[in-house]
């Protein structure tokens, strides 16, 4: 059974750091990883996704990496701001069909001004 | 373009009520599914759907049941509310047969049950 897993659980961090959330994933069978972000009492929104095949996934200032043999992707966010505070979800697909996912739990990232 | 919608937002009911929450999707989607999130669980699949008159048990399924009548609308009935139940409910929407398109999610259906 596919376990993924995000550490930290919580961030905070200074306005215009750097930052690095982590997932790791138990079977690297994948087809695709999936990044998203859930601000409070909201749903989800599709990030970034990497297709098995791919390495990594850039938009704007997100860059999100795959490293299917590890069994592990990151996801970095240059140059952070106030408004990237949320929760960011991992999720894989390892079902071959796009409607099962296996999500983390989630990394809670606050930036302070 | 609506994207996914849920309704309703927010509902108290009491133990052993029935309901249904309603998702529905104008992106022409061939694939719906329902999960709920719970603190320190992460999101978990209840029911899914491949399309219409099409429909499986996800991870969860228990004490609730789907139907797919049509491509838009894909219901969440519960059927003798349990305290357990208590969750916030998300419905997803995607492509068939493109298993790289990302899912759409609803704003989620918060549910509390006393």
């Amino acid at each position: 059974k596919q376990e993924v897993t995000q550490i930290p659980a919580a961030l905070s961090v200074p306005e215009g750091e750097n930052l690095v959330l982590n997932c790791s994933f138990t079977d690297s069978a994948i087809y695709n990883l999936q990044w998203f972000r859930q601000d409070p009492g909201k749903g989800l929104t599709s990030l970034l996704l990497i297709q098995s095949s791919q390495r990594e996934q850039t938009s704007g200032r997100l860059n999100a990496s795959l490293d299917k043999s590890s069994g592990r992707s990151t996801l970095y966010i240059a140059a952070s701001q106030p408004g990237d505070s949320a929760t960011y979800l991992c999720a894989v697909n390892s079902g071959g069909s796009n409607y099962k996912l296996t999500f983390g739990k989630g990394t809670l990232l606050t930036v302070n001004p | 373009n609506a994207g996914v919608t849920q309704t309703p937002k927010f509902q108290v009911l009491k133990t052993g009520q029935s309901m249904t929450l309603q998702c529905a999707q104008d992106m022409n989607h061939e694939y719906m599914s329902w999960y709920r999130q719970d603190p320190g669980m992460g999101l978990r699949l209840i029911h899914y759907s491949v399309g219409a008159g099409i429909t499986d048990q996800g991870e969860v399924p228990n004490g609730y049941n789907v139907s797919r009548s049509t491509t838009e609308d894909f219901p969440l009935r519960l059927l003798s509310a349990a305290p357990s139940q208590t969750s916030v409910y998300f419905c997803a929407s995607s492509y068939s047969g493109r298993i790289n398109q990302p899912q759409h999610f609803g704003d989620g259906t918060r549910l509390s049950i006393l």
